[in-house]
């Protein structure tokens, strides 16, 4: 069956570095992504790698997939305040069309 | 180009009432996904619509829940007899064909008294 799981809460500091972290089980994903959710507001697409990959980065992000593991981890360098968020990892398969499942999500709060 | 367009925003329903949710997807995509936030939890897939169509409901609740996306106009989510358990946040997603990324909406905070 189709499972995604994260950590409920990380803190940082302002300037540090944030990993957020991932596990699924289905090993059949083709797309795997990172949505940012603020208070009170839809889902921003942050970032998406693909199945065969095993690193993407763009800017201040760092995607890193471990297939084998079926581990995904998201790093955000130099963390500011803005990045308080919840981040959502998801995953969608062969023949799913967009059908994405989601974990529950990881709350980053970051303090001066 | 506006993003994915939600209405309302909050809705506030009694027990025993019909909630009716609105997504216009972005301008040029045919294709939309509801997705339903419980308290605490990750989205969750609903269904899935072209114009016209039903493509994937296997996410829908088997009654009082309905959806469409007709010819003309925004895709509807429809809930009849609401219970307080609908209460929840309400996601709509477009693309512009099958595989393309997502572009999710703001969403509509339903709220069953």
């Amino acid at each position: 069956g189709e499972d995604v799981e994260q950590s409920l809460f990380l803190s940082v500091r302002e300037g540090d570095s944030s990993v957020i972290n991932c596990t699924y089980t289905d090993s059949s994903s083709t797309y795997l992504y990172w949505y940012k959710q603020e208070p009170g507001a839809g889902l921003q697409l942050l970032t998406y790698i693909f199945s065969n990959m095993d690193m993407k980065q763009d800017q201040r992000l760092t995607v890193l997939l471990n297939k084998k593991d079926k581990h995904l981890s998201l790093r955000i360098a130099d963390t500011q305040t803005g990045d308080s968020a919840i981040y959502f990892c998801a995953e969608s398969f062969t023949g799913g069309g967009n059908k994405l499942t989601f974990g529950t999500g990881t709350q980053l709060k970051v303090e001066l | 180009n506006a993003g994915v367009m939600q209405n309302p925003r909050h809705l506030v329903r009694r027990r025993g009432q019909e909630a009716r949710l609105r997504c216009s997807p972005m301008k040029g995509h045919s294709h939309v996904y509801w997705y339903r936030q419980l308290p605490e939890e990750g989205l969750k897939f609903m269904v899935y619509l072209q114009k016209e169509n039903i493509i994937d409901e296997s996410g829908m609740p088997k009654e009082r829940f309905s959806a469409e996306f007709p010819k003309e106009g925004p895709s509807i989510l429809r809930i009849q007899q609401v219970v307080r358990g609908d209460s929840a946040a309400y996601f709509c997603a477009s693309s512009p064909d099958r595989g393309e990324k997502l572009f999710f909406g703001s969403g509509t905070q339903l709220s069953v008294l």
